[in-house]
């Protein structure tokens, strides 16, 4: 079975500043897909970023970036030039791409963001 | 971009009483439901996943009488909690997909309190 562990429970960041936060997850599978949801107050899901696994270049979206590093099994979202509006619950996830699997996502523990002002 | 519409966002209700929610994709055909329970900053536990026209196959440790899914149509799939108790009181989150390599979508969640 997949796992997928965020250590980081809080981390908190300046306005402007960046943060970077960390994933790492486990699997034995070499086609998989990986993402970082958003969840804030209001609780609704949003994806942020997606990343293929087969994919070596990492993917990007506009201040949100990440370092994704498939022999150690890491995956880590970087937020650049942080906004008030990013503080929220970010959740890593990771699902399968194996013949004949469920496709049905992993998610980590989530990591609390604050953005100070 | 696909939407997910989860309603209703809130219930409050007697111990004792079944509760629906419902779950539409409002603009792509959802061939996949999931639903979700999360609790106070916990991550999002997998209840259910329903597709559509078949039965919804349960996770370990989840009721499947106490938690009833309905996955009729292509676009909607509802959750019924059934004689609710205090300890039903949490989050409940659906999300959908058109196919099994389509992204996840997920609805606006329903705060169940059950007094």
């Amino acid at each position: 079975a997949q796992t997928v562990t965020q250590s980081q429970p809080e981390m908190s960041v300046q306005e402007a500043e960046t943060v970077t936060l960390s994933c790492t997850y486990d699997t034995s599978e070499s086609d998989y897909y990986l993402f970082w949801y958003k969840q804030p107050p209001s609780r609704q899901m949003i994806l942020v970023i997606r990343q293929e696994a087969y994919k070596q270049q990492n993917a990007t979206e506009n201040r949100f970036s990440v370092n994704f590093q498939k022999a150690a099994k890491s995956f880590s979202l970087k937020i650049s030039d942080s906004q008030l509006g990013d503080a929220a619950m970010y959740f890593c996830a990771y699902r399968s791409l194996a013949s004949g699997g469920s496709y049905i996502p992993t998610f980590g523990r989530g990591t609390s963001l604050i953005v100070h002002p | 971009g696909a939407v997910v519409s989860q309603h209703p966002s809130r219930v409050i209700c007697k111990s004792g009483t079944s509760v629906k929610i419902e779950c539409r994709s409002l603009d792509f055909q959802a061939t996949t439901m999931f639903w979700y329970r999360q609790f106070p900053k916990q991550s999002l536990m997998l209840m259910a996943t329903s597709n559509e026209g078949s039965k919804a196959t349960y996770e370990q440790g989840v009721e499947k009488d106490k938690f009833l899914i309905n996955h009729a149509s292509l676009t909607l799939s509802t959750l019924t909690v059934t004689s609710a108790h205090p300890e039903d009181s949490s989050f409940y989150i659906c999300s959908a997909r058109g196919g099994p390599n389509q992204p996840q979508h997920f609805g606006d969640g329903t705060r169940l309190s059950i007094l």
